[in-house]
């Protein structure tokens, strides 16, 4: 089965912290794409990647294709960045066409 | 509109009824998808479109779900005979191919009693 899996579930860190979440997946992608979603609303788009590194602001993604592993990176974390965090990925090569998503690290960044 | 818009944004129904969901997807994207997310869960593909064909309908969990996009446009997921287990937020998102960023609607939240 073709899994997703994200790491920590749940992130608790002090206001202007820097934070890591983590991504793995098991087999061949298209592309990978970091999602927000905040209690009760909706998801977010924060980045889509295939390879490299990209930058929006205070977030960071980074992707290693040949390890299936990617980052999430948030400097100078402050509260309004606590949300959900999903991963989720577009697999090549046939398999369904939709997105496969990971659980979700929960995080929570205290002032 | 400016985004993905669903409605209704609450569903409460009894079990056995049937439902209908809808999706308007951002103006010129292509690519539709629906999602289900349970309490607590990352989202599940169900189906996607490509213009108006099911391109892929592999997550579709039984036969009481079914997806229709007649233009190409607004999206209606509809679910037979629900069941409590139906219970979730069902998610629509729209790329401009299928390759591209996808944009999601704020859910609708479906209660089955």
């Amino acid at each position: 089965k073709n899994e997703v899996e994200q790491s920590p579930q749940n992130l608790t860190a002090q206001e202007g912290e820097f934070i890591t979440i983590n991504c793995s997946y098991s087999v061949g992608i298209s592309a990978l794409h970091w999602l927000q979603q905040h209690p009760g609303g909706g998801i977010v788009s924060l980045f889509m990647l295939s390879s490299g590194k990209k930058k929006h602001g205070r977030l960071i993604a980074t992707i290693n294709i040949q390890e299936k592993h990617s980052s999430l990176h948030i400097t100078a974390s402050h509260p309004r960045d606590s949300a959900v965090y999903i991963c989720a990925v577009r697999y090549s090569g046939g398999g369904a066409d939709g997105l496969t998503f990971g659980k979700g690290t929960h995080l929570i960044i205290q002032p | 509109g400016a985004g993905v818009s669903q409605t209704p944004s609450n569903k409460v129904t009894e079990k056995g009824k049937y439902v209908e969901l809808r999706c308007d997807p951002i103006s010129g994207h292509t690519a539709l998808y629906w999602y289900r997310q349970s309490l607590g869960q990352g989202p599940e593909f169900l189906i996607y479109f490509q213009g108006t064909g099911a391109a892929d309908d592999s997550g579709l969990p039984n036969d009481r779900f079914f997806a229709v996009r007649p233009e190409g446009s607004v999206s209606t997921l509809k679910i037979q005979r629900t069941e409590r287990g139906d219970s979730a937020v069902y998610l629509c998102a729209s790329s401009l191919g299928v390759a591209g960023a996808q944009y999601f609607g704020p859910g609708t939240r479906l209660t089955v009693l």
